[in-house]
């Protein structure tokens, strides 16, 4: 069982708006920022997010982060068929000494 | 560009030590979390630890998961510009592909390794 909860499936058409979640606590995403890496069917994981809302170059405006809390959301907007992927958030906590927490994942599905 | 790339045995017998390697190209290996994940296969992303090289062979903390820290070991060795993870007394349960990551930030993980599928099995 993850430490941060995400849904385990998403999905939507093409051109449509999606949101996946994610939950924490207040040792993690309360108290520290989340970064979100996209990962495609059978290939490394990528980093789509990093510090809640920032875009690594090279990464389309479409997609974008937010953290209100201990919640954090990834948002995509202008749904692709490319975008068809499993998405992770994952964030700092800062108990037992500290560590990294990842949430379960998410399955996006465009349909 | 900076690649990573994760190398060691495919196949590690129950209660050995498993040992991989990630080597660090077209940048420097200084200041820095070199970091482990894992991924069993068909599951999510885990969290292995790192290492944070700051330049100095004196100050580089290290950080596990706690829940494998008594069985992990990572070092780095910058005249190969390499960074090493070691895990202990493995099971089935260990069974994953390993992936190596530099991490501008602890969690911020910004270049991956195209990982490397370890399997523990008799």
């Amino acid at each position: 069982q993850s430490v941060l909860t995400q849904p385990p499936s998403a999905s939507g058409t093409p051109g449509q708006r999606v949101t996946i979640s994610c939950s924490g606590s207040s040792s993690n995403i309360g108290i520290n920022t989340v970064n979100w890496y996209q990962q495609l069917p059978g290939t490394a994981p990528k980093l789509l997010i990093y510090s809640n809302n920032n875009r690594p170059s090279g990464v389309p405006d479409r997609f974008s982060g937010s953290k209100s809390g201990t919640s954090a959301s990834l948002a995509i907007s202008g749904l692709q068929s490319e975008d068809e992927a499993d998405y992770y958030c994952v964030a700092w906590d800062d108990s037992l000494n500290g560590h990294v927490v990842f949430g379960g994942g998410t399955k996006l599905t465009v349909l | 560009q900076v690649q990573l790339q994760e190398s060691g045995p495919g196949l590690v017998k129950p209660s050995e030590t498993l040992s991989l390697t990630c080597t660090v190209s077209g940048g420097s290996i200084s200041h820095y979390y070199w970091t482990w994940i894992r991924q069993p296969p068909g599951k999510g992303l885990e969290w292995i630890g790192y290492i944070y090289y700051s330049g100095s062979t004196n100050q580089n903390p290290s950080n596990y998961s706690p829940s494998l820290k008594s069985r992990l070991t990572i070092s780095v060795d910058t005249s190969k510009n390499q960074f090493s993870l070691k895990m202990s007394s493995v099971t089935g349960a260990d069974t994953a592909v390993y992936y190596c990551a530099r991490g501008v930030g602890d969690s911020w993980l910004d270049t991956w390794g195209q990982g490397t599928l370890v399997t523990v099995s008799s």
